[in-house]
């Protein structure tokens, strides 16, 4: 089944503690990205790459990493997490290449930082 | 830069009856895509249906509809024959075509979604 794989799906954690949200693909896209999404906000992309080793900065991309190094991963780093990255946080993939394709979501991830 | 709105927090509306979500877009772009998707309590991400900006043949999908107005910059969804399934959170977003930052969404605030039996 072509799907996106995030794990975990809830996650709690302290301020400062390092986390890594994962992100798979089975669909062979070369586009991946990650967003965030807030109350009253909508989704904003967090980060995005083209392709392996290709990445760049979205709309709100402070406190994030993120690293490409398979076609198929794209994990999402919080190197120092504060109370202001709780959040709800989606990956998704397209095949698009300029085309308007959809993109494919995973199922999220619910961070709480306390 | 583009942005989407959508001025309906939440709406209501009874089972098998008609309902309409508003969304306006601002945008310098002359092609560009936009699209419903519909989140319910499940959190999953699901497309609703998609509109070309170069088409004006208004997109449909079943129970749901479009009504794209491309000079007013307005986008708005109708979902005939409400079913209790429908209840969830609808967002409007838009893609530009092309250029370095292709497949990129912008999202609109999101409209809450109650059907009633």
């Amino acid at each position: 089944e072509a799907q996106v794989t995030q794990n975990p799906r809830y996650l709690i954690t302290v301020t400062g503690k390092k986390l890594t949200v994962t992100c798979s693909q089975n669909m062979n896209h070369e586009y991946m990205s990650w967003y965030r999404q807030d109350p009253g906000l909508g989704l904003r992309q967090i980060y995005y790459s083209m392709n392996v080793e290709v990445t760049d900065k979205g709309d709100v991309p402070e406190g994030y990493k993120v690293s490409r190094k398979e076609k198929r991963n794209f994990p999402l780093i919080l190197e120092s997490p504060s109370p202001n990255q709780t959040s709800l946080y989606f990956c998704a993939s397209t095949i698009d290449r300029g085309r308007g394709s959809p993109l494919h979501f995973g199922n999220g991830t619910r961070l709480t930082v306390t | 830069a583009q942005t989407v709105t959508q001025s309906q927090p939440e709406m209501s509306v009874q089972e098998a009856e008609t309902v309409t979500l508003s969304c306006t877009y601002d945008t310098s772009e002359n092609n560009y895509y936009l699209f419903w998707y519909k989140q319910p309590p499940s959190r999953q991400m699901i497309l609703v249906i998609r509109q070309e900006a170069y088409k004006q043949q208004n997109a449909t999908e079943n129970r749901f509809s479009v009504n794209f107005q491309k000079a007013a910059k307005s986008f708005s969804l109708k979902i005939s024959d409400s079913q209790l399934g429908d209840t969830a959170m609808y967002f409007c977003a838009f893609m530009k075509l092309g250029g370095t930052s292709y497949g990129k969404l912008t999202f609109g605030q999101g409209t809450i979604l109650t059907v009633h039996p």
